[in-house]
Order: C-alpha cells, then structure tokens, then sequence
C-alpha cells in the first residue's frame, strides 16, 4: 500500500550542522510529496513541497528534492539553527484519491 | 486570513462520556481531515470528506467514532462512550483540492481520565 518511511529520532545536532532527514516513499500512483514542521506546542505548518519527479522544495533554508528513481524526498539544511528544534513529518498525497499520508516523524534537537 | 480553527482547545471528560470535537475549516476549502496525534506519536488517519462526495471512513479506530460535515463546512467528530487509550490529539485540516498542501489546526487536546 501507499506509505512513508522517515529515519527514527530523536536527532541532535550542534548548531551551525548540517542536517539530512531521510524520507522514502512507496506510491500506486504519481504523488506529491511534502514536509512539514511541528514546533513544540504548535500546529503542523506546511515547510516546503514538490508536485513531480525532480522537482525542489526550498523554505526557510531547508531543501529536498523529489527522487522518483531512488522514491525519496530527504529533508536537507546546510547549517542549523536553534530555532529548528522541533518535530519534521514528511507526507505525500495522491492526486487521483486526495489522500495524505505521514510519516511517523523525526524530532530534532539543535543544542547551542 | 483567519486558518483552521479547532474548538475546543483541551478536553477533560470521564471515561464512558461522550465528546464532541468541532472544526471550521478555512473557508472555501472543499476537503476536510480529522487526524489523531498520541503522545509521541505520528499522525493517525481518522476520517477524510470531499465537497458532497460520501466521507472516507477507513481510520476510523471503532464504531464509537463517528464524523459529519454540515453544509461543506463546519465538521463534528464524535466520540462515545470514551475509554483511556482515546486520549490524544486530534487534529482538523483543509486543503482547497488535489494536490494542494494541508493546513491543519491547533488540534484538541483530550484527555479521558
């Protein structure tokens, strides 16, 4: 069936590190792909998107790039700051059945 | 413009009552979600509506949970007879169509004691 696999946390990192959190995906169809952020006692709010295969997503200084051969969607950040410390769930929808499922989640510790 | 709005925030009820969680989505969106989110937790598919299409119940954990839209708006989650392992929280979210990002609530906090 359609699900998402994201790498288990907690990670923690020292600020100004580089951050990867993987995400792969299994799909029936042609999805879009998502992440989206948590912060400690908010909502989830959309962090960036990509709707075809080699397609970006950029936002706040994090990037992933759509995979379609490797069916990965890896959030990247050059050098992290304190202030993404939160929860990062990596999610995709189906066009043809406007179905979102998430990935279980990976919380991120950045220690000053 | 105003986001998805959940009500209320944090639910304390007694195990064996019933609870009725509400949310009004962002206005014109035509579908709906209701995820559950337990402590520590991923999100857990609940229910899912689209404009007047019949509502996706395939999360739906138990027959004690039960969902309406009324008008293509506003949307009710129900849950009777509420027992411990309900504790969570559970989130609302819109989206305007396929392909267009999800924007959730606040969430309800509930708590069966």
């Amino acid at each position: 069936g359609d699900s998402v696999t994201q790498m288990e946390g907690p990670v923690t990192l020292s600020e100004e590190a580089f951050l990867t959190i993987n995400c792969t995906y299994t799909a029936t169809g042609y999805p879009s792909l998502f992440w989206y952020v948590q912060y400690p006692g908010e909502g989830l709010q959309l962090l960036l998107k990509a709707t075809k295969a080699d397609d970006k997503g950029s936002n706040k200084g994090f990037e992933a790039t759509y995979r379609k051969e490797t069916t990965s969607f890896h959030l990247e950040k050059g050098s992290v700051q304190v202030s993404d410390s939160a929860v990062y769930f990596c999610a995709l929808s189906l066009y043809n059945f406007n179905k979102f499922y998430f990935g279980s989640g990976t919380k991120l510790n950045v220690k000053p | 413009g105003a986001g998805v709005s959940q009500s209320p925030s944090n639910k304390v009820t007694e195990k064996g009552k019933d609870v009725e969680l509400r949310c009004d989505p962002i206005s014109g969106h035509t579908a709906l979600y209701w995820y559950r989110q337990s402590l520590g937790q991923g999100l857990e598919f609940l229910i899912y509506f689209q404009g007047n299409s019949a509502p996706d119940k395939s999360g739906l954990p138990s027959d004690r949970f039960s969902a309406e839209r009324t008008g293509g708006s506003v949307s009710t989650l129900t849950i009777q007879r509420t027992q411990q392992e309900d504790s969570a929280v559970y989130l609302c979210a819109s989206s305007s169509g396929r392909n267009s990002p999800l924007h959730f609530g606040n969430g309800t906090r509930l708590t069966v004691t």
